[in-house]
């Protein structure tokens, strides 16, 4: 089945520093991904969709300065926090379903749990 | 606005009985649903799902029931295994295929031997 990887699986950082997560959809190609947050004992919420080759739209109340994405190729797609506090402590996912799958359901990465110090 | 519901956060059921996770939306648009189960530390992971035209979906163990006129599916577990234990989340989309998923809180179930 469609494999989406996510690296790392957990990082801790001081505050002010910045911190960049990977997805890479392993065995297929994907021109859009998703990015997703979820608090302790919440929902997941969709922060912002990564398009490959053009900018990334972002969810209403998600700044973009400070979670930069970048979709440079077909495969991988950046999650960059600026500037982390830690109010960003969090699990970030991302997910992704394959090109030309309309029907198909998403696949999601294992997250990665960011602490923020 | 939580759009999509599941008011349950926990569900415990003895190994072997059913389980049945029920989860409530409000979005009419809502056309397509799915259920995603996740372990701690991991990614969710597609389980099963069902589209507005059906009302019954059944793929081994775990059946989805959808009630339009209520806005309300379930999920139904039989019989549980320990294996099973894990958080469930239902979420929804206007289409199948959708790129935006509408996730509910989630229900962590534990299965008791």
């Amino acid at each position: 089945g469609a494999v989406v990887s996510q690296h790392p699986s957990r990082v801790i950082c001081k505050s002010g520093t910045s911190v960049k997560i990977e997805c890479r959809s392993l065995d297929f190609q994907a021109t859009t991904m998703f990015w997703y947050r979820q608090f302790p004992k919440q929902s997941l919420m969709l922060m912002a969709t990564s398009n490959e080759g053009s900018k990334a739209t972002y969810e209403q109340g998600v700044e973009k300065d400070k979670f930069l994405i970048n979709h440079a190729s077909l495969t991988l797609s950046t999650l960059t926090v600026t500037s982390a506090h830690p109010e960003d402590s969090s699990f970030y996912i991302c997910s992704a379903r394959a090109s030309g799958t309309g029907g198909s359901p998403l696949h999601f990465g294992n997250g990665t749990r960011l602490t923020v110090t | 606005d939580q759009q999509v519901k599941q008011n349950s956060p926990s569900l415990s059921v003895q190994e072997g009985r059913i389980s049945i996770l029920n989860c409530d939306y409000t979005n009419s648009m809502f056309d397509y649903f799915l259920w995603y189960k996740k372990y701690p530390a991991e990614g969710p992971t597609f389980l099963i799902s069902i589209s507005s035209i059906k009302d019954k979906n059944e793929d081994g163990r775990f059946t989805v029931f959808l009630n339009k006129s209520a806005k309300h599916l379930s999920l139904h577990i039989v019989p549980s295994q320990p294996g099973d234990s894990a958080v469930y989340f239902c979420a929804a989309s206007p289409i199948q295929g959708a790129q935006k998923l509408v996730f509910g809180q989630g229900t962590r179930l534990t299965i008791n031997p």
